[in-house]
């Protein structure tokens, strides 16, 4: 099973600062995908990734955020400058190809003061 | 109104009853994937269905598209399988990670 780790594990930081937060798959994979959860709250779509370019994203997903995948392996997703409630768990998950399986990574605990 | 429902929302059962977790959608869906989150927050991939069943181990999964409804079963339920499952959708014409997610079923088995 591929495996995906993601950093920090818990971040906190203050309203109006940029975050990034890293995943790191092990192996290679094509297929990319961010998801948050609010305390309390469903999973949510954020942004899926192919090919080293967006190929959909939610309504959630505005000009405060952007994804990329700098060095060929991490994939980051950044949030330009954090809201209260942009606090969440940030979950990436993987696919190797399309129409199967995907591997979620342990998430991110982003706490916004 | 929800897309993808569940039912119920909390389960408590004793160790070795047999357990099914629903999930209702009210799109077509091109597949319906079982995930299931532990009390830490990790999310774990039980299955991916596009029809019929599935099985792993103690857990089967079950698909009706005509009815637009899924159920998740395990068979002699154990304390470790404490957590909440979550049932998630991708729509016809979705992208492949452009999931539609339920609120989970929180399930407690006790010894």
């Amino acid at each position: 099973e591929p495996e995906v780790t993601q950093t920090p594990s818990h971040q906190v930081t203050q309203m109006g600062q940029e975050v990034i937060l890293r995943c790191v798959p092990i192996s290679n994979h094509l297929y990319f995908y961010w998801y948050r959860q609010i305390l309390g709250q469903k999973v949510e779509f954020l942004v899926s990734f192919y090919n080293n370019e967006i190929s959909e994203k939610s309504e959630i997903f505005d000009d405060q955020f952007s994804v990329e995948r700098p060095d060929g392996s991490n994939f980051t997703l950044k949030i330009r400058s954090t809201k209260l409630e942009d606090s969440a768990m940030y979950f990436c998950a993987i696919t190797l190809l399309a129409g199967v399986e995907q591997y979620f990574g342990p998430g991110t605990r982003l706490t916004v003061t | 109104k929800n897309e993808v429902e569940q039912s119920p929302q909390n389960l408590t059962a004793q160790e070795g009853e047999f357990i099914t977790i629903n999930c209702s959608y009210s799109v077509g869906i091109s597949a319906l994937h079982w995930l299931q989150q532990h009390p830490g927050g990790g999310i774990v991939s039980l299955f991916m269905l596009s029809s019929g069943k599935k099985k792993h181990g103690r857990l089967i999964a079950t698909i009706n598209i005509q009815e637009k409804h899924s159920s998740l079963h395990i068979t002699a339920s154990h304390p470790r399988d404490s957590a909440v499952y979550i049932c998630a959708v991708r729509s016809r014409g979705g992208s492949q990670g452009n999931l539609i997610f339920g609120k989970g079923t929180k399930l407690s088995v006790k010894p």
